[in-house]
């Protein structure tokens, strides 16, 4: 079975561009949640989806958003790059409840 | 607000050394607790779940506890190699917050050969 897959890997953008990262989770997984990784933050939640609907939110702002499609795929996207948004950005899914989740390779952004 | 915070923030150890890393959390009204290691610059792979019903979980050389009452869990590495070099997370979901993750810092682990 094919784990969590992250497109693009690497991206370099300039300070008020928007960017559209892509997430595909395990087959059968319908919870799809992105989380975002800083050396001085660490691993931050943003949001998490579920069948279509998203179901919770961090204390990110409104120019941190995102979507998930009728095959579980999710997108994030940010609009208006700051430089402090610059950070390692990865995805994860989980069958259930109660299941553990598993993570994606990630998404290095880098904001100049 | 949960916090988990991670004792200690990195540890270096000879090769063959048992180990053991903690994790404690504020809140106890959690789902469960997994171990994750991320090697540098790279993704999240888990090592272990435990539910908050569970006390302990096992995999090859690896035993995590969980005591839910004292909002404590602690991962066992048996016969530590080299291989075992990374940086371990553990991380808690709460009842209230569906599958959120709230992670701790993290301890950087050195095996030297």
């Amino acid at each position: 079975k094919a784990g969590v897959t992250q497109t693009p890997r690497y991206l370099i953008k300039t300070r008020g561009q928007q960017v559209t990262l892509s997430c595909s989770p395990i087959s059968g997984h319908r919870s799809v949640s992105w989380y975002q990784q800083t050396p001085g933050q660490g691993l931050q939640f943003l949001f998490e989806y579920f069948s279509e609907t998203q179901r919770n939110k961090g204390n990110f702002p409104g120019r941190f958003s995102g979507r998930q499609f009728s095959n579980s795929r999710s997108e994030m996207n940010v609009s208006t790059l700051e430089l402090g948004d610059s950070a390692l950005y990865l995805c994860a899914s989980k069958a259930g409840e109660y299941y553990e989740q598993y993570f994606g390779p990630g998404t290095r952004l880098t904001v100049t | 607000k949960q916090e988990v915070t991670q004792i200690p923030a990195a540890l270096s150890v000879p090769e063959g050394e048992n180990l053991v890393l903690n994790c404690s959390f504020t809140d106890s009204a959690i789902y469960n607790l997994q171990w994750f290691r991320q090697d540098p610059g790279k993704g999240l792979t888990s090592l272990l779940l435990i539910q908050s019903s569970q006390r302990e979980q096992t995999s090859g050389r690896l035993n995590a506890s969980l005591d839910k009452s004292s909002g404590r869990s602690t991962l066992y590495i048996a016969a530590s190699q080299p291989g075992d070099s990374a940086t371990y997370l553990c991380a808690v979901s709460a009842r209230a917050s569906g599958s959120r993750l709230t992670f701790g810092e993290g301890t950087q682990l050195t095996v030297n050969p």
